[in-house]
């Protein structure tokens, strides 16, 4: 059964670095998502995409983080300078007539 | 672009109290609507799929709605316990074409304190 994958599972970096955490949909997908989770705490809803184009972004996803599908395969965001609150498990989604989550990426910023 | 609101975005109960909240969704085209529990640290465990106005499932202490005429699920916890901590997504998937798709809501964050 496809299943939607993420890379790295583990992404250490400094503060005021900037990190590209990678997730490949399932293929025939055309809805993707990205969340967060910050430990302890509640799930945050960043960015839809749909098109090519964002869709709906939260509060949360201000210009500091981008995403972008740049070879129709990987569906990526980028977080351009990371903050210690930045730090938490982050989740890709892709859905067309199901919904499947990846098992997430967990960001350690110091 | 198709919304689904939730609503609250969080809750917070004590252990034994039952408790419901509300997915909202466009009702033209309606096709299906998905209910995921989503745990710490863990990938949303897919819950329920209803396709019939008027559905209702169960499992266990939860149970869903679904009203398509109006465009709602209603999900409910009957003697919540602390380990239905968790955040309970929905998505909704209309027909046709490029919006055919299962769109995500952005969660209801319940916590059961004992």
């Amino acid at each position: 059964e496809p299943e939607v994958t993420q890379t790295p599972s583990h992404q250490v970096t400094q503060m005021g670095q900037e990190v590209i955490l990678r997730c490949v949909p399932i293929s025939n997908h055309l809805y993707f998502y990205w969340y967060r989770q910050i430990l302890g705490q509640k799930v945050e809803f960043l960015v839809s995409f749909y098109n090519n184009e964002i869709s709906e972004k939260s509060e949360i996803f201000d210009d500091q983080f981008s995403v972008e599908r740049p070879d129709g395969s990987n569906f990526t965001l980028k977080i351009r300078s990371t903050k210690l609150e930045d730090s938490a498990m982050y989740f890709c989604a892709s859905s067309e007539a199901t919904g499947n989550f990846g098992p997430g990426t967990r960001l350690t910023v110091t | 672009i198709l919304n689904v609101e939730q609503s609250p975005q969080s809750l917070h109960v004590q252990e034994g109290d039952s408790t419901n909240f509300t997915c909202s969704f466009p009702s033209s085209n309606f096709y299906a609507l998905h209910w995921y529990r989503w745990e710490t640290a863990k990938s949303p465990e897919a819950l329920f799929v209803m396709t019939l106005n008027g559905d209702e499932k169960k499992k266990g202490r939860i149970s869903a709605t679904l009203n398509t005429k109006e465009g709602y699920s209603y999900l409910y916890i009957k003697g919540s316990q602390p380990e239905d901590s968790a955040t309970y997504l929905c998505a909704f998937k209309n027909y046709g074409g490029s919006q055919g798709n299962l769109i995500f809501g952005k969660g209801t964050k319940l916590s059961v304190k004992p």
